[in-house]
């Protein structure tokens, strides 16, 4: 199956600081990336969906001057969580499809945890 | 999508089969029936999927009733690997994939 690749897997942060996780496709373009939230116990969560050059389309509740989502290009997605507050902390997790109609490829997330 | 309906938890031995139910009554002719697993700590990782037609590959076999409300994920032999949270979730591959509760599979020794 298709890759993708997430990093970091984890990271530690003070409250106030922020921080930016990627995610890339290693072996195919993709056209859409998703990313996801998971408290603990819980189910993923969709935060926001985005489109190679376009502006991502974020879902009802979340915030989107302080989760920055960039897609430059057909292999990088890009998510900034800004001045990070300990409530933010969550696993949060990456995923890519090539094209409409296309399964979804999910990376193997990353662990943010804001002291 | 449409909703999915799935058991809380399920336990199985290893080396037996391990069949999981999903129930999705209100499935559209457009969506596709997709089961992913989520290791502990992990991302998702994709399974298999199925529009009416029985599917099999290296990691599964998926059964969908001919009326389409319902369908089984088949692990043929469950081995401790297999412990994860397992979602069913109908699609069309046109929206977005939103993830229910699952079950989570416990495989004993």
């Amino acid at each position: 199956g298709a890759v993708v690749s997430q990093h970091p897997s984890w990271v530690i942060c003070k409250s106030g600081t922020s921080v930016k996780i990627e995610c890339r496709s290693l072996d195919f373009q993709a056209t859409t990336m998703f990313w996801y939230r998971q408290f603990p116990k819980q189910s993923l969560m969709l935060m926001a969906t985005s489109n190679e050059g376009s502006k991502a389309t974020y879902e009802q509740g979340v915030e989107k001057d302080k989760f920055l989502i960039n897609h430059a290009s057909l292999t990088l997605s890009t998510l900034t969580v800004t001045s990070a507050h300990p409530e933010d902390s969550s696993f949060y997790i990456c995923s890519a499809r090539r094209g409409l109609g296309e399964k979804l490829f999910f990376g193997s997330g990353t662990q943010l945890s804001v002291l | 999508d449409a909703k999915t309906t799935q058991p809380t938890s399920m336990d199985c031995a290893e080396g037996r089969a391990a069949n999981l139910p999903c129930n999705h009554s209100t499935i559209s002719g457009n969506e596709y029936v997709y089961w992913y697993r989520q290791i502990h700590s992990q991302g998702p990782q994709y399974i298999i999927h199925g529009l009416k037609n029985n599917e099999t590959n290296e990691m599964a076999s998926l059964i969908i009733t001919e009326d389409r409300k319902s369908s089984t994920l088949i692990l043929p032999h469950a081995t401790l690997r297999d412990t994860a949270v397992y979602y069913c979730i109908v699609f069309t591959g046109y929206s977005t994939l939103t993830f229910g509760k699952g079950t989570m599979l416990l495989v004993s020794p």
